[in-house]
């Protein structure tokens, strides 16, 4: 198994510009999450799905999309990056029923917007 | 709302200490208790979970933690700090069937040789 992948490893992005955070899992996990972390704040729940089809926000969901149409996949879209979207992103997986398995991370975007 | 409080943000140690790092979380039904590591410039790593039995858990390179219902407390525990235990560590909570999984603010664990 791969776990959790992220594409891209890096990005620098411009003030207004729009771009996709790709994110795959192959445990057919059925619960996927995308996390913002950033220096004193931990790290913060952006949205999450508990299956495809299904998604709903979390803690700091403001300028961000996400859909899933796979178990899979779960991108994260940025419509219109602004600076205080820099930040480290993480997606993450598991089963989505309590008590049976933990979270597994991916190796994370650094994204850095101008 | 869910909340999960870490009261230590930055810890300084001397290698061979010993090292408690609290958490306390808000949440008054079934929980999930988590805590992860993470090394600089790497993702999060699990150290140990509790879902049930007992509540004294251990993980991985010598670290446990104490469940404690009644202070809705999970602190995490090491006898003898090592120089390769500089990490950020942080507690998580995950309650309910959705999968959703709350951190806290996390600690920096710097450990002197």
């Amino acid at each position: 198994n791969a776990g959790v992948t992220q594409t891209p490893k890096f990005q620098v992005l411009k003030t207004g510009q729009s771009m996709t955070l790709q994110c795959a899992q192959d445990m057919n996990h059925e619960y996927m999450s995308w996390y913002r972390q950033d220096p004193g704040m931990g790290l913060r729940l952006i949205h999450y799905s508990v299956g495809a089809g299904i998604t709903d926000q979390g803690e700091v969901p403001n300028g961000y999309n996400v859909s899933r149409s796979t178990t899979e996949d779960f991108p994260l879209r940025l419509l219109s990056a602004a600076p205080s979207q820099t930040s480290v992103y993480f997606c993450a997986s598991s089963y989505r029923e309590t008590g049976v398995g933990e979270q597994y991370f991916g190796p994370g975007t650094r994204l850095t917007v101008t | 709302a869910q909340s999960v409080s870490q009261h230590n943000h930055h810890v300084i140690l001397s290698e061979a200490a010993s090292l408690e790092l609290g958490c306390n979380y808000s949440y008054g039904g079934t929980v999930n208790l988590f805590w992860y590591v993470q090394y600089p410039g790497q993702h999060l790593q699990l150290l140990l979970k509790y879902f049930s039995g007992d509540p004294l858990v251990k993980g991985i390179k010598g670290f446990e933690a104490e469940f404690i219902k009644s202070k809705f407390s999970f602190n995490l525990r090491k006898p003898s700090v090592q120089w390769s235990d500089t990490a950020e560590y942080f507690c998580a909570v995950r309650s309910g069937n959705t999968g959703k999984l709350i951190f806290g603010q996390g600690t920096t664990l710097q450990v002197k040789p």
